[in-house]
């Protein structure tokens, strides 16, 4: 079992900045982190993933505003995401990336999520 | 980008039937990489299928996937009432990850 949760400000102003930390009770290493987003009454989109050597993936519809990155001696890996409007407003996931030709490529294990509202 | 359409929207059904959620691909996915998830109110997705028919640990025999290529299907073969829920499938290819837009499972 792995635990991940989610921290960071739950209130983002219209071109601001949203940070948002999830802490892995395990460590980071043979497995990617990913981050999903969930517009309220809408469907789940995928953000984008990292590695625990820190190569990454985004969605090509986010690329241009957004930074996953990961901290190794924390167990902990970052969403960064810039110019935010109210379209980004959801609920952001973290999750357990596993990517393997036998045992699929799926999120096995996410975080309880946590609400961000784009709002001035 | 490989879109996913899910059918129908909405699944009326009783306990004790059986549920059939169709998952259809803009493109050919490849079998490995086609998952469902399930999610209740105020929680989390939850990894119910991988490699289109292979369950997650923990998850009932109740619940089987099939298909390939551009067509999948998740089977509830007696629905319980903790299976009333949203029911996503995901894809992977190109290193890009896709969802479907979800079929809501409803009580009749």
């Amino acid at each position: 079992q792995v635990q991940l949760q989610e921290s960071g400000p739950g209130l983002v102003k219209p071109s601001g900045t949203l940070s948002l930390t999830c802490s892995v009770s395990r460590e980071l290493t043979a497995y990617d982190w990913g981050w999903i987003r969930q517009s309220p009454g809408m469907g789940l989109e995928w953000i984008g993933h990292v590695s625990f050597s820190g190569d990454t993936k985004y969605n090509p519809s986010l690329r241009n505003r957004v930074i996953i990155s990961a901290d190794t001696s924390k167990n902990q890996f970052s969403l960064r995401m810039i110019s935010v409007t109210t379209a980004d407003t959801a609920v952001y996931y973290c999750a357990r990336v596993r990517i393997n030709v036998i045992r699929g490529a799926v999120f096995d294990f996410w975080g309880q999520g946590a609400l961000v509202t784009v709002s001035s | 980008e490989v879109v996913l359409t899910q059918s129908p929207g909405t699944l009326s059904l009783s306990p004790g039937e059986r549920a059939t959620l169709s998952c259809r691909a803009s493109q050919s996915v490849r079998s490995s990489y086609l998952a469902w998830y399930q999610q209740k109110p105020g929680q989390a997705p939850r990894l119910l299928i991988y490699g289109t028919s292979n369950r997650a640990t923990g998850i009932p025999d109740r619940f089987s996937g099939s298909g390939s290529e551009t067509d999948f299907t998740l089977t509830i073969s007696r629905l319980e009432p903790g299976d009333f829920a949203l029911y996503f499938c995901q894809q992977y290819g190109a290193s890009q990850f896709t969802f479907g837009p979800g079929t809501k499972l409803e009580i009749k």
